[in-house]
């Protein structure tokens, strides 16, 4: 579970969706989690996912899960520039089936709104 | 608000020095978990308490050492710092050992 990748940059204009894409390693079940990071602020928790699902819906937000691919994204419908911030994707580690606290986070990608 | 509070907010120190971190978690919460952000390394796992016991270790050097006092808040003591250590440091708690993670407001260390 140790290498959870995310592409660094993001730009989209004010109105439309952005997708924000991740891919995990762990093939075991595990719960995978959004967070959002806004400058000078810490990591607040956004969404999360059990992976024995396809999709979970929030309000804007929308998270698919593809098991087969180990990839997972975050749809944010209508962005607003009050988006703008950095996306962290993260997978909770597992032991011996176990699911335990740590989380394994990506690198965050930087999502621009522009207006 | 995530009800998860640190203090200091902004730590500036020397090389060689020794600092505290400080951490109450959420209302209830049990565990406590210690993660630090850099430029270079990302978003890394140090250390996890959970009812004042130490429940999982990760990237954490020798130098640095955390507990879990009894009424649930965390302390994570820096000791020989070096430049490297420049960092900010979050703190995050969950209700039990697996629950989701709200992080505070991290505190920013700076040594120089």
């Amino acid at each position: 579970g140790e290498d959870v990748e995310q592409s660094l940059f993001l730009s989209v204009r004010e109105g439309d969706s952005s997708v924000i894409n991740c891919t995990y390693t762990d093939s075991s079940s595990t719960y995978l989690y959004w967070y959002k990071q806004e400058p000078g602020a810490g990591l607040q928790l956004l969404t999360y996912i059990f992976s024995n699902m396809d999709m979970k819906q929030d309000q804007r937000l929308t998270v698919l899960l593809n098991k087969k691919d180990k990839h997972l994204s975050l749809r944010i419908a209508d962005t607003q520039t009050g988006d703008s911030a950095i996306y962290f994707c993260a997978e909770a580690d597992r032991f011996g089936g176990s699911t335990l606290g740590r989380l394994y986070f990506g690198r965050g990608t930087q999502l621009t709104v522009w207006p | 608000d995530s009800g998860v509070t640190q203090t200091p907010k902004h730590l500036i120190t020397a090389t060689g020095q020794r600092v505290t971190l400080r951490c109450s978690p959420r209302s209830g919460d049990l565990s406590v978990y210690w993660y630090q952000q850099s430029l270079d390394q990302g978003l890394q796992f140090l250390i996890q308490y959970y009812n004042g016991e130490e429940r999982a270790k990760g990237n954490i050097l020798e130098r640095f050492s955390a507990q879990q006092f009894p009424d649930l808040h965390s302390e994570l003591n820096l000791s020989s710092l070096e430049l490297g250590d420049s960092a900010l440091y979050f703190c995050a708690s969950s209700a039990n050992m697996y629950n989701e993670q709200f992080f505070g407001p991290g505190t920013r260390l700076t040594v120089l």
